[in-house]
């Protein structure tokens, strides 16, 4: 069975931090990694996509792929505490469907 | 870009009745369909994929015949709840994939159903 393994957390950091969250995944032949945000009583929201191993950066957002250790990580540079939510990580290994981790919800300290 | 809308976002039945929700993808054509349900304090279950045209794909232990789900074009589609009871309240959510970035899934609002 394709896993997708988070910690639930709360992981908290005080305001202006970098908040690392961390993700890791069963199926060897995945090949397409997301991390989405959600916000309580909200829907996802996309926040990156990464297919090749290495870092990936979008503003205060970095994802990291190392397939060989089939592990994903999203980085949070600079805090807020509008990043407080739940993160969510998603795999694609084949066909359609995303498996999505349980998620980290991030607590950010004003 | 790659917008995703859903209709209704809340909607509060009786007991017995059916609910009908709509999936739209507003500015890109969505090859691919999904729905998710999801509880409070859970994380997403898939319950079917959908692809224009053709039957939808269920998830082990969704019934079909209760959540029927039709993808009349490459912009809706529409999951019915029929006969609701109050076990099916929850949060509904759906995504499309198409567009630009054919890989990724765009999620919609949500509708958050009860049913009394």
């Amino acid at each position: 069975q394709k896993e997708v393994e988070q910690n639930s957390g709360p992981l908290s950091v005080p305001e202006g931090a970098i908040a690392s969250l961390n993700c890791t995944y069963s199926d060897r032949v995945s090949q397409s990694f997301f991390w989405y945000r959600q916000y309580s009583g909200k829907s996802p929201e996309l926040i990156m996509s990464i297919y090749s191993n290495g870092d990936k950066e979008d503003g205060r957002f970095t994802a990291q792929l190392n397939k060989a250790s089939q592990y994903v990580s999203l980085l949070i540079r600079d805090s807020q505490p509008s990043d407080s939510a739940t993160y969510l990580c998603a795999v694609r290994s084949s066909g359609d469907k995303l498996t999505f981790g349980t998620g980290t919800r991030l607590a950010v300290r004003p | 870009g790659a917008v995703v809308s859903q209709h209704p976002s809340w909607v509060i039945c009786k007991s017995g009745t059916s609910v009908k929700i709509e999936c739209r993808s507003l500015d890109f054509q969505a090859t691919t369909m999904f729905w998710y349900r999801q509880f409070p304090k859970q994380s997403l279950m898939l319950m079917a994929t959908s692809n224009e045209g053709s039957k939808a794909t269920y998830e082990q232990g969704v019934e079909k015949d209760k959540f029927l789900i039709n993808h009349a074009s490459l912009t809706l589609s529409t999951l019915t709840v029929t006969s609701a009871h109050p076990e099916d309240s929850s949060f509904y959510i759906c995504s499309a994939r198409g567009g630009a970035i054919t890989d990724t899934q765009y999620f919609g609002p949500g509708t958050r159903l009860t049913v009394l």
